[in-house]
């Protein structure tokens, strides 16, 4: 079957401006996860979904952004006003359910570049 | 803040080499795991430890957490240059939501031929 796949795999932006990642889980799963990865470095949380509802965003560093997952499958996160500092992967993962030995299957990015 | 360290930063090694990779923290975890990740992809699971003490063995690679639930290592005995990539140690806080994991800054392996 399908992994998880999103969309685009590379967006160079202008600062400023607006942008949209999508992210297509694993079918079925309930549990949908945004991480970014800045270069160098491990990925950071920035929310998490169960089903439709976002369950906990304490990880999104500041208004400018914010997810969607309106039918509980398909997520959108969105970044207002992007930021140099913004430039990063972000990465989305899905699991069949939120819990201890649930694998978290990762996509392969959006690489994210605000010039 | 939960916080993990991983050790060394890099790492190159002969093919042949055995090596070990260290997570530590100063919180508890209720489950670690370990990550490989290849450039342009999302990090792949290799392994996911829970019990204080518990050592896991993947062929060639050898996990461990620690009895207090704070650390990991990972060790791989005979490195091949299959093995390259960056590695990634990641936990779920006891506290923690939903599972939300919390990744170490990883280990960027390289094993020469």
């Amino acid at each position: 079957g399908a992994g998880v796949s999103q969309t685009p795999s590379n967006k160079v932006t202008e600062k400023g401006k607006y942008v949209e990642l999508r992210c297509d889980p694993i079918s079925g799963h309930t549990a949908l996860y945004w991480y970014r990865q800045s270069l160098g470095q491990g990925p950071e949380f920035l929310i998490y979904f169960q089903g439709t509802g976002a369950a906990d965003d304490s990880g999104l560093p500041n208004d400018r952004f914010f997810a969607v997952r309106p039918e509980g499958s398909v997520s959108t996160l969105k970044i207002q006003r992007t930021e140099r500092g913004d430039s990063a992967v972000y990465l989305c993962a899905s699991s069949p359910s939120p819990g201890l030995l649930y694998e978290q299957y990762f996509g392969p990015g959006t690489r994210l570049t605000v010039t | 803040t939960q916080l993990l360290e991983q050790s060394p930063q890099f790492l190159s090694i002969q093919e042949g080499e055995n090596l070990t990779v260290y997570c530590n923290s100063s919180s508890v975890f209720s489950s670690l795991q370990w990550y490989r990740q290849e450039p342009g992809e999302g990090p792949v699971l290799l392994v996911t430890v829970v019990t204080g003490g518990e050592v896991k063995k993947l062929k060639r690679l050898t996990f461990q957490f620690g009895d207090a639930r704070k650390d990991s290592s990972l060790h791989i005995t005979a490195a091949q240059p299959g093995d390259t990539g960056l590695y990634l140690c990641a936990g779920v806080g006891e506290e923690t939501s939903g599972s939300r994991l919390t990744f170490g800054e990883g280990t960027q392996l390289t094993v020469n031929p």
